[in-house]
């Protein structure tokens, strides 16, 4: 079956960049995902990315997929506190309809 | 935006007792939901999906007759937590999928709503 790999925490200082890095198994995986979990609250879709391309950038967001590897990565710029979370990365496929499949989480921990 | 709400966002029951959770887009129908467990400082498990009109789908290991799903509108699907137990508490967050959107299906999640059973 599919399996969405994480690592478990990442702590940059504010104005930093950070990079939480996401490995899959799932060679058919067609679009991959990123979203955001702040404490008690549900996810929050940040981005997301067609398995044919290799980049896309959003504002202070990048994400960068590198296929062969079957590794993707978020890239937030100028990292605040506000962005302390929980990370998932998710994929799914032509073949899943509707299901995602997620990734353990990256907490991310800004420090002043 | 595509707004999905939780009600209740908070429940304390007692063992023996059935919780009903609800989830509701607000501004979009959704033809599928999905219902998650996530247990804590873990992920999320998908544990059935929801479609409106007919029976859940479960995945495995989930038991259909401890949680029972019912989604009887498209904008409505309840999760029912029958004669629950203290190792039932946990966040369950409920998504719904636009039904107006092609692939992938843009899931929008509820916020959550966290059991606890005494």
């Amino acid at each position: 079956g599919e399996d969405v790999e994480q690592s478990l925490f990442l702590s940059v200082r504010e104005g930093d960049s950070s990079v939480i890095n996401c490995t899959y198994t799932d060679s058919s995986s067609t679009y991959l995902y990123w979203y955001k979990q702040e404490p008690g609250a549900g996810l929050q879709l940040l981005t997301y990315i067609f398995s044919n391309m290799d980049m896309k950038q959003d504002q202070r967001l990048t994400v960068l997929l590198n296929k062969k590897d079957k590794h993707l990565s978020l890239r937030i710029a100028d990292t605040q506190t506000g962005d302390s979370a929980i990370y998932f990365c998710a994929e799914t496929h032509n073949n899943a309809g509707n299901m995602l499949t997620f990734g353990g989480g990256t907490r991310l921990m800004v420090k002043p | 935006g595509a707004v999905v709400s939780q009600h209740p966002s908070w429940v304390i029951c007692k063992s023996g007792t059935s919780v009903k959770i609800e989830c509701r887009s607000l501004d979009f129908q959704a033809t599928t939901m999905f219902w998650y467990r996530q247990f804590p400082k873990q992920s999320l498990m998908l544990m059935a999906t929801s479609n409106e009109g007919s029976k859940a789908t479960y995945e495995q290991g989930v038991e259909k007759d401890k949680f029972l799903i019912n989604h009887a509108s498209l904008t409505l699907s309840t999760l029912t937590v029958t004669s629950a137990h203290p190792e039932d508490s946990s966040f369950y967050i409920c998504s719904a999928r636009d039904h107006r959107t092609t692939f992938p299906y843009e899931q929008y999640f509820g916020p959550g709503t966290r059991l606890t059973v005494t």
